[in-house]
């Protein structure tokens, strides 16, 4: 079983709908992050959490919405779905780091469609 | 504002060739990662370099740190058509809480 575990894994949406994407870990890790993926823009965050009562915005954090209902579970919504929203997101988790290192693993990505 | 610039952006390469990517970054940091991405796939690491002149190597593939630079490379060595993939580098600065990707570098290794 896949250590961050993202549903659904595809989804095609309607302007102005809200839609939830989740995100599930079993490593135990504190940190957890969402990023969208455009073609030739590489990652951009957009919200992270350091734990439970620490959330954060990233670069581009207008028009979503994130809740970390539990160590292991971070959602990120999108309050009123919009064509450029349409991209690839991934949830990505890490610890605190041994000697500053925190390397990311992410999940296998939500493709996501607004028509 | 933490920027990370690769390049290049895109690569075509004849299988047995050596190449190198290059990932420069605007501040001072002491933690750059590199990360591969096979197509419709996540993202994986590779690499973690930690400080000035690290090195690191896995097959056909070797990572290095010039921190003064403020550059890292990804050599190729005799590619292989397995080598296809987009790589990224990612760049965490001391006083940042996340990384910061580069655009990536969509490698194809042509028979």
């Amino acid at each position: 079983d896949a250590d961050v575990t993202q549903t659904p894994r595809n989804r095609i949406t309607k302007t102005g709908k809200r839609i939830m994407l989740e995100c599930s870990q079993t490593k135990g890790h504190d940190r957890m992050y969402w990023y969208r993926q455009d073609p030739g823009l590489g990652l951009r965050l957009i919200y992270y959490s350091f734990d439970v009562k620490d959330i954060n915005k990233g670069e581009i954090s207008d028009g979503y919405s994130v809740s970390r209902q539990a160590q292991a579970k971070f959602s990120l919504s999108l309050e009123s779905a919009i064509p450029n929203q349409t991209a690839l997101y991934f949830c990505a988790t890490s610890d605190s780091g041994q000697g500053g290192v925190h390397i990311q693993y992410f999940g296998a990505g939500t493709r996501l469609s607004v028509l | 504002e933490l920027k990370v610039e690769q390049n290049p952006l895109f690569l075509s390469m004849q299988e047995g060739k050596n190449y190198t990517i290059y990932c420069n970054y605007s501040t001072t940091s002491d933690r750059l990662y590199w990360y591969r991405q096979d197509p419709g796939k996540s993202l994986e690491s590779l690499f973690v370099l930690l400080s000035n002149g690290a090195v690191k190597q896995e097959g056909r593939l070797m990572a290095s740190l010039d921190t003064k630079a403020r550059l890292s490379t990804l050599h190729i060595t005799a590619a292989v058509h397995d080598l296809s993939a987009t790589y990224f580098c990612a760049v965490h600065s001391g006083s940042a809480r996340q990384l910061t990707f580069g655009s990536g570098t969509q490698l194809t290794v042509l028979p």
